[in-house]
Parts: structure tokens; C-alpha cells; sequence
């Protein structure tokens, strides 16, 4: 079946650092969603990407989508500690979520 | 607009008792899909309606049922509570499968 990884599970970063989650699929998509889920909060989604090779940025935040369609990355470039929280990327076909990347900030 | 609105927002069982959780959105969207979160699992699909009257399995559905008499409500039904089903449930809407997500506050469920 479809499947939906997620790269790295968990993760340590120092306050200013970059960070940088990866997904990959073992099928063509879509498209990717992008979700973050704050510490005992609901999933509230990011963006969408549709077109190979498409990058879109807000902000500190920048998403790629591959140009084979199987795999997505953000990018936080000077992680704040507004930026804790589990970043699920989304992809298309009942919308099968890979299973998070945690991010901790260390002050 | 309310959103998507889930309850309750906590809930301990025995196992065994059924329950169901409630899910309602105001969005006058047609896709709705319930999910658990469970430590380490990611956000796992359970059951989905493309529309009312409409629903088809996830990747988890055992051991739940769901029915979609109108557009609005999306209730999903424990009959028979096991502590594998101690989980944070989500229910999410979207105007389609593919389009943007919009999830409910989430239910805690303890089964003892």
C-alpha cells in the first residue's frame, strides 16, 4: 500500500539553528500538505504543494515538492521557540500522514 | 463559523461500554474523516465519508463504526471499548479528499 515516511522522527535543535523535515512517498503524488500540530493542540495545516519541483516560502518556513512528486521537505531556517511542535507532511489518496517530526527547541 | 467542533473533549471507559464521539463542522463540507493519534504512530485514518450517506474505511476501521445521515455530523461509534483503543481521536473536514484539512479540538479516550 501507499506509504508515507517521515524523516527525522524527533529532533533537537538549539535555539537560531535550522531545521529540516523530509518526506518521502513510495508512490507519485498529487499533491503534499503540510501540517504542524503544537504541543497538545489539533493539526492546523501549513500549505499545499501541487506542482513538481514547486517551492513555496512563508516567512522563516520554506517547502519543497520533488520533482518526481515522491517527496516534500520544510525547512525553518532560525528555529524560535514558536516553532515547537510535530510537523506532519500530508499526501494525497486518503490523505495518508506520515507519523511526524517532533521539533524541540533548546534555549 | 464554529468549525469543527468534537465531543467530548475527554472520556474514560471501561472496557467493554461503547460510546460515541461527536464530530459536527458548519463548513458545508463534504469530505470528513476521523483519525487517532497515538505516541509515535502518527495521525492514522480510521473511517471517511466523501459525502452524506457516504463512508468507506481507513487504514485502522476495525473496531469502529461511523454513519453520515447529513452533511454535518460525523459521529464515530465505539460499541464494544478496548483498552487498544486509549487514543486522542480526531475528526477533520475538507471541501474535498485533497483539499485543505480542517481538524476538530480532538477527544481524549482512556480505556480501562
Amino acid at each position: 500500500g501507499q506509504q508515507v515516511m517521515q524523516i527525522p522522527q524527533y529532533q533537537h535543535v538549539q535555539e537560531g539553528e535550522d531545521f529540516t523535515t523530509y518526506c518521502n512517498s513510495s508512490t507519485t503524488l498529487s499533491n503534499i500538505q503540510w501540517y504542524k500540530q503544537r504541543p497538545g493542540g489539533h493539526p492546523v495545516f501549513l500549505i499545499q504543494l501541487v506542482k513538481s519541483g514547486e517551492v513555496k516560502k512563508q516567512k522563516r518556513l520554506t517547502f519543497q515538492f520533488g520533482e518526481a512528486k515522491k517527496n516534500s521537505s520544510l525547512h525553518i531556517t532560525a528555529t524560535q521557540t514558536t516553532d515547537v511542535g510535530t510537523y506532519f507532511c500530508a499526501g494525497r489518496v486518503k490523505i495518508i500522514f506520515g507519523k511526524g517530526t517532533r521539533l524541540h527547541i533548546l534555549p | 463559523n464554529a468549525g469543527v467542533t468534537q465531543t467530548p473533549k475527554f472520556q474514560v471507559l471501561k472496557t467493554g461500554q461503547s460510546m460515541t464521539l461527536q464530530c459536527a463542522q458548519d463548513m458545508n463540507h463534504e469530505y470528513m474523516s476521523w483519525y487517532r493519534q497515538d505516541p509515535g504512530m502518527g495521525l492514522r485514518l480510521i473511517h471517511y465519508s466523501v459525502g452524506a450517506g457516504i463512508t468507506d474505511q481507513g487504514e485502522v476501521p476495525n473496531g469502529y463504526n461511523v454513519s453520515r445521515s447529513t452533511t454535518e455530523d460525523f459521529p464515530l461509534r465505539l460499541l464494544s471499548a478496548a483498552p487498544s483503543q486509549t487514543s486522542v481521536y480526531f475528526c477533520a473536514s475538507s471541501y474535498g479528499m485533497t483539499e485543505t484539512q480542517y481538524f476538530g479540538p480532538g477527544t481524549r479516550l482512556l480505556v480501562l
